[in-house]
């Protein structure tokens, strides 16, 4: 089974960086996903890991250490409309359809 | 517009009714997906489908059943439901699984058990 951990809320200012850390814990990993959910909305994707290291998609960015069993998803230049959650999703080796998730990572941004 | 549309978007449900969440996808993908998200939980894997074959069922009470009847539509029918079941029922699809298969999801059905 999997054991995913993300802060529960975090509150940044508009053109600040956030990190939102994400650790997991999984009998069998294979891969991890971030996604953006806005309230009342459909959680939308953002990135996908594998590998250990650094993806890079414009102002977000998101890191993958497999022996940590650690991710980051960093937002730079933050803007109002990235309030929202961030939810982290861990696939398990055995099912590649099963992603289990964390509770997700409320951002608040403030002028 | 995600391309998985979800219907109906709200649905008040008294404990002996029975009720449908409807899903469709127009992405041209093979594997369907319904999940439940209640506040402040993590969201959970209820059922998926792929090429209409359910290839998993993740410990849900029998008072949900899910039905594909081809690639493109995917329902879960509701009957004697509970208080606790009220949620976000979300779906989502993926054109396959494994790799960078990312899952697409639809705007919800916020269901509410009276």
């Amino acid at each position: 089974g999997q054991n995913i951990d993300q802060p529960t809320e975090m509150t940044a200012t508009e053109g600040a960086i956030v990190q939102i850390n994400c650790t997991y814990q999984t009998s069998g990993f294979n891969g991890l996903f971030w996604y953006q959910q806005h309230a009342g909305e459909a959680p939308t994707f953002l990135s996908y890991n594998v590998l250990d290291g650094l993806e890079e998609k414009g102002r977000f960015s998101s890191f993958l250490s497999r022996s940590k069993g650690y991710s980051y998803l960093l937002l730079k230049e933050l803007q109002m409309k990235d309030s929202a959650s961030y939810l982290c999703a861990v696939r398990d080796l055995s099912n590649d359809y099963k992603l289990s998730f964390g509770a997700g990572t409320t951002v608040t941004v403030r002028a | 517009e995600t391309g998985v549309t979800q219907t109906p978007r709200h649905l008040v449900m008294g404990m002996t009714n029975k009720k449908s969440l409807k899903c469709e996808q127009h992405l041209g993908h093979n594997a369907m997906y319904w999940y439940k998200q209640s506040a402040k939980k993590p969201l959970e894997l209820m059922f998926v489908y792929s090429l209409e074959e359910r290839v998993e069922n993740n410990s849900v009470p029998s008072r949900f059943s899910p039905e594909c009847p081809n690639s493109s539509h995917l329902f879960l029918h509701l009957h004697t439901l509970q208080p606790e079941d009220s949620a976000l029922y979300l779906c989502a699809s993926s054109l396959g699984a494994g790799g960078t298969y990312e899952q697409y999801f639809g705007p919800g059905t916020r269901l509410t058990v009276t």
